[in-house]
């Protein structure tokens, strides 16, 4: 069974900051991993999508790295803003057709 | 488009009662998906549907949840009877195809059974 961790938990950071988030998992058999973003009370918006042949995407700032063979994915956040703040969620969607997610990582960016 | 439609957007009721909760995906999308998301355990896959017709309901937790979809338009999860650990936000999302495409979320339903 397919587990998604995601570290850290929280980051707070201020203005202006480069910033990495991590997911990692356990079973490499994937067709894609996608990072959302959630803000408090709605609903989740796809950031990227990386295909399992894909080692990255990128849109605007930032950028999603996947190494399929290691079993982790990181989003690179540049120059990071107030409005980045939500909670970024990693999901991988296996080939068992089964999209699990990890428990998000809770970015403040603080002015 | 509208992205996706869930209503209501709150629903407070009873334990035993039956709670309905309503879904319009994004007009073309032949995939639908029912999703849970707790403090607990997080963002759970509970249903989901390929034109009109149930994959897989592994996720769904008991006899007491059931998932329609009567058109492309249209998708309902029912409980009854309602118990407080039911409380969640319950989350529709669509996409054009499971394994490559990028799923759109609608804004949620949150549900609080007292």
């Amino acid at each position: 069974k397919q587990e998604v961790t995601q570290i850290p938990a929280a980051l707070s950071v201020p203005e202006g900051e480069n910033l990495v988030l991590n997911c990692s998992f356990t079973d490499s058999a994937i067709y894609n991993l996608q990072w959302f973003r959630q803000d408090p009370g709605k609903g989740l918006t796809s950031l990227l999508l990386i295909q399992s042949s894909q080692r990255e995407q990128t849109s605007g700032r930032l950028n999603a790295s996947l190494d399929k063979s290691s079993g982790r994915s990181t989003l690179y956040i540049a120059a990071s803003q107030p409005g980045d703040s939500a909670t970024y969620l990693c999901a991988v969607n296996g080939e068992d057709n089964d999209m699990r997610f990890g428990a998000g990582t809770r970015l403040t960016v603080k002015p | 488009d509208a992205g996706v439609i869930q209503s209501p957007r709150h629903e407070v009721t009873e334990m035993g009662q039956e709670v309905t909760l309503r879904c319009k995906p994004i007009s073309g999308h032949d995939y639908l998906f029912w999703y849970r998301q707790t403090m607990m355990r997080g963002l759970e896959l509970l249903i989901y549907f390929n034109n009109n017709v149930p994959i897989d309901d592994s996720g769904m937790p008991e006899d007491r949840f059931s998932a329609k979809m009567p058109n492309a338009s249209f998708s309902t999860l029912k409980i009854q009877p309602s118990e407080p650990r039911d409380s969640a936000v319950y989350f529709c999302a669509s996409s054009v195809n499971r394994g490559t495409d990028t799923q759109y979320f609608g804004p949620g339903t949150r549900l609080t059974v007292l």
